[in-house]
Parts: structure tokens; sequence; C-alpha cells
């Protein structure tokens, strides 16, 4: 175990419809990231957060969003599914500081599936 | 860009047999690289990782991987696998805010 959560661990949606997933870091960090994993695509960087503010931009499409609340903890928002969306959403967090600054742990996924 | 590169997608092995899976990156700063494992179902655990020091690093469950300056790469050793080595293996490298995942290469070890 981690130490980050996620939730919901699976969702099936149709498509055109919005979700939010939801991601809880280890307790301390500040640093939250998100992936997707698919079979043709492999493990996709979307987008990272360190304490509340947007701080790298990866493969996200526009159709997606994301935020870094207060709490530290953040959501990542799917809007106008696609069938291409179905994946797993993998959250990870990073220490505060110091020399494993960039170490990242990751969540156990939330599996998306889009009919 | 930055990127990294797997040179196997798929490797199939024997019980005690070596493990070598390459990986190459493409940046001129500094690094830090990671090697990461997801067994069948589960999220990615770090195996190893390298920030300074001794380009010889060791990790988890007998694995460790070579940093080659040089050679931009961070290839993974096993002496001898074992059928629970089964696993995609990730390398990634950490250059400024991103940290860039390799494609993955999946292991499948023969009892």
């Amino acid at each position: 175990d981690s130490g980050v959560t996620q939730t919901p661990k699976h969702l099936i949606t149709a498509t055109g419809q919005r979700v939010t997933l939801r991601c809880s870091p280890r307790s301390g960090d500040l640093s939250v990231y998100w992936y997707q994993q698919s079979l043709d695509q492999g493990l996709q960087f979307l987008i990272q957060y360190y304490n509340g503010e947007e701080r790298a931009k990866g493969n996200i499409l526009e159709r997606f969003s994301a935020q870094q609340f207060p709490d530290l903890h953040s959501e990542l928002n799917l809007s106008s599914l696609e069938l291409g969306d179905s994946a797993l959403y993998f959250c990870a967090s990073s220490p505060r500081s110091g020399v494993s600054y960039n170490e990242q742990f990751f969540g156990p996924g939330t599996r998306l599936t889009v009919l | 860009a930055q990127s990294v590169s797997q040179h196997n997608h798929h490797v199939i092995l024997s019980e005690a047999a070596s493990l070598e899976l390459g990986c190459n990156y493409s940046y001129g700063g500094t690094v830090n690289l990671f090697w990461y494992v997801q067994y069948p179902g589960q999220h990615l655990q770090l195996l190893l990782k390298y920030f300074s020091g001794d380009p010889l690093v060791k990790g988890i469950k007998g694995f460790e991987a070579e940093f080659i300056k040089s050679k931009f790469s961070f290839n993974l050793r096993k002496p001898s696998v074992q059928w629970s080595d089964t696993a995609e293996y990730f390398c990634a490298v950490n250059a400024g805010f991103k940290t860039i995942f390799g494609a993955g290469t999946r292991l499948f070890v023969k009892a």
C-alpha cells in the first residue's frame, strides 16, 4: 500500500458523459500527478500539481481538466467522453522536498470504461 | 524534446535466466532515473532510483541498474529471474518538473 488512494476503483459510463476521478496523496506530499494507461498508448503523463498550482502539463486533452484543492486532494475531470478514453487512470504523489523529491508513489488506479 | 526509449517491448525468459532491460533517454541536463514495476493487476511500484553518486544502484528483489552518462542509458539487470518477476517494467526519467516514462517492457518468466 503506497498511501495514495483513488476513488472510485471502477467506473462505467456512456459516451458524451462527464466523470470525476478523485485522488488523495500520501500524508505530507504536496505534488500530485495524473497518468493515463491504455493498451495502445502505454503510460501517458497528463498533468502535475504542486501545492494547488499546476506545475507541468503532458498529453492532456482539452476535454480533461484537473485541480488540486487546499487539503491537497486532487480531482481529474473527464468530459464529452469517447470510447477511446477507456483506460486506467493513475494518480501519484511525491515527497515535499529533499533528495527523494522526484520519486513518485502510485495509487491503485481507477479503471474507466466508456460504452 | 525529452524522451525515454525501452528497447524491448516483450521479453520471455525461463526461471534462473539473467535479465537485462535496456533504457535510453534523451536529455542533456541533470536527470533523476527510475525503474518502476507493475505486477499483474497492481499499481506501479518503485524498483530502484538514481539521483547521484555511485552509478550502480541496487533496488528491491535483487534488481540493479547502471547509469552510464556517456551513453544516456540506465539498464536494469537481475542475475537470476524468478516466476514472480513476471510484470511490466517501466524506465522513467525526471528532468525538471516532468517525469517521462518509457513505453514499458513486459517480462514473462516461464516456471
